[in-house]
C-alpha cells in the first residue's frame, strides 16, 4: 500500500513570497491533515478535511494560509506571504474511515507523508 | 484543551542501556495514547497505540509504553537500546471529546545512542 505523498520535500523562499505544498493520502482515506512542526517542537495541528469539507481550522493563520481539498482526495496547502516564522516542515497525514460509529476510536492512527521543510529567509 | 507533556527533551544513551520516556497528557476522560518515532530523515512513524485493555502494550522494535490512568501517564520503554534506536520520539494523545479525531503532539525527546 502506498503511503502518504507529499512534494515538494524541501522549499526556500524569501519573506512575502508565496508558496504551495502538495499532499496525496493513502487511498481510500477520508480524514486528511496538515500539521506545522517547528524546529523543537511537535507536530500541531493547523486543517482538518473530511472528505472534501473543513472539519477543523480553527489553529490556521487565515490571515495568510489557505488549504483547500476540492475533491476530496488530494490536498494543497499554501501560504501567502510568508513570514520569517513559518520556516517548519509542514506535515499531511491522513486517517482511514471508520466502518461504523463504534468502529471510531480504534480507527484513529493517522499516517504521515515525508514533509515539506519550508525554509523562509 | 489537551496537552501533552515530555519532559526529557534530550536524552543520550549508550548500548544496552535501559530507556525510559516520560509522557504526561492533562486531559480527564477517555483517551487514547500513541508513541510516534522519527528517525533521522524519515517521517513519522507509529511506535505503538493504547486504546484500551491491557494498560502494557507492546509496540515494534521491543519497546513498550505503559498507562497509568491515575498518573495521567504513558511512559515508553525499552530494556536494551541499540544505536539504531536513535531518533526523536512524540508522545501524542486523542480524546473522547473531539471525537478521537484530533492529535495532541508532546515537544519530542531526541535521543541519541553511542555505540
Amino acid at each position: 500500500e502506498a503511503g502518504v505523498a507529499q512534494s515538494p520535500r524541501y522549499k526556500i523562499i524569501e519573506k512575502r513570497q508565496s508558496v504551495a505544498f502538495w499532499c496525496n493520502p493513502i487511498s481510500g482515506h477520508a480524514t486528511l491533515y496538515w500539521y506545522q512542526q517547528i524546529l523543537g517542537q511537535g507536530p500541531k495541528l493547523l486543517i482538518q478535511f473530511q472528505n472534501n469539507g473543513v472539519v477543523d481550522d480553527s489553529q490556521l493563520p487565515k490571515d495568510r494560509f489557505s488549504a483547500e481539498r476540492l475533491k476530496g482526495v488530494d490536498s494543497t496547502l499554501k501560504i501567502q506571504p510568508a513570514k520569517l516564522e513559518d520556516s517548519a516542515v509542514y506535515l499531511c497525514a491522513s486517517r482511514p474511515r471508520a466502518p461504523s460509529s463504534q468502529g471510531i476510536r480504534s480507527y484513529n492512527e493517522q499516517f504521515f507523508g515525508p514533509g515539506t521543510r519550508l525554509t523562509v529567509l | 484543551a489537551q496537552s501533552v507533556s515530555q519532559h526529557n527533551h534530550h536524552v543520550i544513551l549508550s548500548e544496552a542501556a535501559s530507556l525510559e520516556l516520560g509522557c504526561n497528557y492533562s486531559y480527564g476522560g477517555t483517551v487514547n495514547l500513541f508513541w510516534y518515532v522519527q528517525y533521522p530523515g524519515q517521517h513519522l512513524q507509529l511506535l505503538l497505540k493504547y486504546f484500551s485493555g491491557d494498560p502494557l502494550v507492546k509496540g515494534i522494535k521491543g519497546f513498550e509504553a505503559e498507562f497509568i490512568k491515575s498518573k495521567f501517564s504513558f511512559n515508553l520503554r525499552k530494556p536494551s537500546v541499540q544505536w539504531s534506536d536513535t531518533a526523536e520520539y512524540f508522545c501524542a494523545v486523542n480524546a473522547r471529546n473531539t471525537g478521537f479525531q484530533k492529535l495532541v503532539f508532546g515537544t519530542g525527546t531526541r535521543l541519541l545512542v553511542s555505540p
